[in-house]
């Protein structure tokens, strides 16, 4: 199974509003990975997680918020999003942080109005 | 910081026809890896090439690594309508995958 798993699929939230995306593997992978990408663009790394700990923060606001409770799932909390977030969220996961294959969800298409 | 620039921005060839896409990047690396994304989905691993090794295969994919310029070419054969998609390289620098801006490929049936 190299399936990554992220829900919701799309979001649409207002600025004033608290949600969570949820990203789940069950490959064994100890590295997860969260990026934000604009439309024509590659992605852009956001957090990396390793082992359970936070290993990468490429200085992203405060106003998202990573977590990993357990091995197999990374949440990104969301609170006090500008329109300019808006963009397609991907989680990814490798055997373990570094140059490894990463295994990407489908995204989650998020509209901040 | 974005190490791999992909060249050309943007492909459109037949079906049936040869697709070769370039990436150069800046600093020494461990291994250079090819990635496809179908429009507003998530990235999917190609193929992944060692700085030791010069030339990879797999399918009617042939990637090339020369590490003297700091550049590699994916090369897709007898390229088909699904072939349509971006395409990024990404190398491994600092502790993490840096990803380059992307080729997008058009093929026309």
């Amino acid at each position: 199974d190299t399936e990554v798993t992220q829900t919701p699929k799309h979001l649409v939230m207002g600025m004033t509003n608290k949600k969570s995306l949820k990203c789940e593997q069950h490959m064994g992978h100890r590295a997860m990975y969260w990026y934000k990408q604009k439309a024509k663009k590659p992605p852009e790394l956001m957090f990396v997680y390793s082992y359970e700990k936070l290993s990468i923060n490429e200085s992203v606001p405060s106003r998202f918020s990573p977590e990993c409770p357990n091995s197999s799932l990374l949440n990104l909390h969301l609170h006090a999003l500008q329109p300019e977030d808006s963009a397609l969220y991907l989680c990814a996961s490798s055997l373990t942080q570094g140059g490894n294959i990463q295994y990407f969800g489908a995204g989650t298409r998020l509209s901040v109005l | 910081s974005q190490q791999g620039e992909e060249d050309p921005q943007a492909l459109s060839i037949q079906e049936g026809e040869n697709a070769t896409m370039n990436c150069s990047y800046k600093t020494s690396i461990n291994n250079l890896q090819w990635y496809r994304q179908n429009s507003g989905r998530g990235l999917v691993h190609l193929i992944l090439i060692r700085s030791n090794e010069r030339e990879k295969h797999s399918g009617r994919l042939r990637v090339t690594l020369d590490t003297s310029k700091k550049s590699s070419s994916l090369l897709i054969t007898a390229s088909r309508a699904a072939d349509t998609a971006s395409y990024f390289c990404a190398t491994d620098e600092y502790s993490t995958l840096t990803f380059g801006k992307g080729t997008m490929l058009l093929v026309s049936p």
